[in-house]
């Protein structure tokens, strides 16, 4: 298995630019989550789904949407990026029902917006 | 609602000295608990979780780390550190499967 993936480890985008990260994960978990990253914040949810269909906002959603159209991808998107946006974004997964369930997580994205 | 606090943000011990990384939680229903390591650009890794199956839960690399109810507390230990231990320690805490909510990390340096 390749756990979960997450393209591309490293973007700059200027300011006013969209773009998506790309996450994937092969071992079949009903949920999956987006987080960023930044110093002397530990991760903070921006957005997750419990499955397919299925989404939700976490602590920090502004400025990003999700969807879920399948159990394996879980693509984050900004519309129009801003410098506070810059940050590492880790998708993570795992199992839903019953639990809990340690969440396993992509090797991260590092983004920078000028 | 939940939280997790993760107390000093940096620690720095010699090499085979105790480890001693602090959280404290607040929940209002019996949590779930969890330490992840993160070592230098790379994604985090489960070291341990706690589930009430026991107070002292063993993880991996010697780490272990002990429920304390009365303390609200979730402190991770290791005996002896080593040079390879160095990385960021989070705390987590969740009501159920999923989302997880995370103290603000513990840097963890070992002196030679």
């Amino acid at each position: 298995n390749a756990g979960v993936t997450q393209t591309p480890k490293f973007q700059v985008l200027k300011t006013g630019q969209s773009m998506t990260l790309q996450c994937a994960q092969d071992m079949n978990h009903e949920y999956m989550s987006w987080y960023r990253q930044d110093p002397g914040m530990g991760l903070r949810l921006i957005h997750y789904s419990v499955g397919a269909g299925i989404t939700d906002q976490g602590e920090v959603p502004n400025g990003y949407n999700v969807s879920r159209s399948t159990t394996e991808d879980f693509p984050l998107r900004l519309l129009s990026a801003a410098p506070s946006q810059t940050s590492v974004y880790f998708c993570a997964s795992s199992y839903n029902e019953g639990g809990p369930y340690e969440q396993y997580f992509g090797p991260g994205t590092r983004l920078t917006v000028t | 609602a939940q939280s997790v606090t993760q107390l000093g943000s940096h620690v720095s011990v010699s090499e085979g000295a105790l480890v001693l990384l602090r959280c404290n939680y607040s929940s209002s229903v019996p949590p779930y608990l969890f330490w992840y390591v993160q070592y230098p650009n790379q994604g985090l890794q489960l070291l341990l979780k706690y589930t009430s199956a026991a107070t002292l839960v063993k993880g991996i690399n010697g780490f272990e780390a002990e429920f304390k109810k009365s303390e609200t507390s979730f402190h991770l230990t290791k005996p002896s550190a080593h040079m390879s231990d160095a990385a960021e320690y989070f705390c987590a805490v969740t009501p159920q499967g999923g989302k997880l909510i995370f103290g603000q990390g513990t840097e963890l340096s070992v002196k030679p």
